[in-house]
């Protein structure tokens, strides 16, 4: 079945730092993968996306990259805030044309002061 | 910037009393989600809305869950007789021919 997963529940950064967080998916069809960012009682807000002919694409402050070799991809946020601080789910298109997501598990980001 | 409204923000109801969770989706999209997030959990998909019909249900969209684009703006989502089970968070979504979503704050349904 589909699944994508993330490695680590929580990530603990020093404010400034940089964070990486990672997430393992399991189909290798999957062409398009989407971060988002939920803050407490928010929904999910769209950070990032790359499609599958990728390898990396860079925002602001935000680079994704994009391993298919072993189905990984990861999140950087260079020079973390405090306002970083919210759940990150990765997500990729599902099987079929309705454009449903599949979500992992959210990795929570905590930026020290 | 545009985006997508839910209302209420919270429903508190009685176990077995129907539910209507509304959404108003991105006026130019044409793709309408609902998700569920459980406590603590991850988002989860329920169903999506193409062209005035489903495109596609999970298999936890079953004979208790409805939705339904009753006019041009609205999208809603009914549960007809909840369980404790429901409780959760649920997301709206819209997008158009792209594939990326926009999401709403989410309603969040306590079923006591």
């Amino acid at each position: 079945g589909e699944s994508v997963g993330l490695h680590l529940p929580t990530l603990s950064v020093q404010e400034g730092d940089n964070s990486i967080i990672n997430c393992a998916y399991s189909n290798s069809a999957s062409d398009y993968f989407i971060w988002y960012k939920q803050e407490s009682g928010k929904g999910p807000q769209f950070i990032i996306d790359i499609r599958s002919n990728m390898d990396k694409r860079q925002g602001q402050r935000v680079t994704v990259l994009l391993n298919k070799t072993v189905k990984h991809l990861s999140l950087q946020i260079a020079a973390t805030q405090p306002g970083d601080s919210a759940v990150y789910f990765c997500a990729e298109i599902g099987s079929g044309n309705t454009g449903k997501l599949i979500f992992g598990q959210g990795t929570t980001l905590q930026v020290k002061p | 910037e545009p985006e997508v409204t839910q209302t209420p923000s919270h429903q508190v109801t009685q176990m077995g009393q129907e539910v209507i969770l509304r959404c108003v989706p991105i006026s130019n999209h044409l793709y309408f989600y609902w998700y569920r997030q459980i406590l603590g959990q991850k988002v989860e998909f329920l169903v999506s809305f193409y062209n005035n019909e489903i495109s596609e249900k999970s298999e936890i969209f079953d004979d208790q869950f409805s939705v339904e684009r009753p006019d041009g703006s609205n999208f809603t989502l009914k549960i007809r007789s909840t369980k404790l089970e429901d409780s959760a968070m649920y997301f709206c979504a819209s997008k158009t021919v792209s594939d990326t979503q926009y999401f709403g704050p989410g309603t969040r349904l306590t079923v006591l």
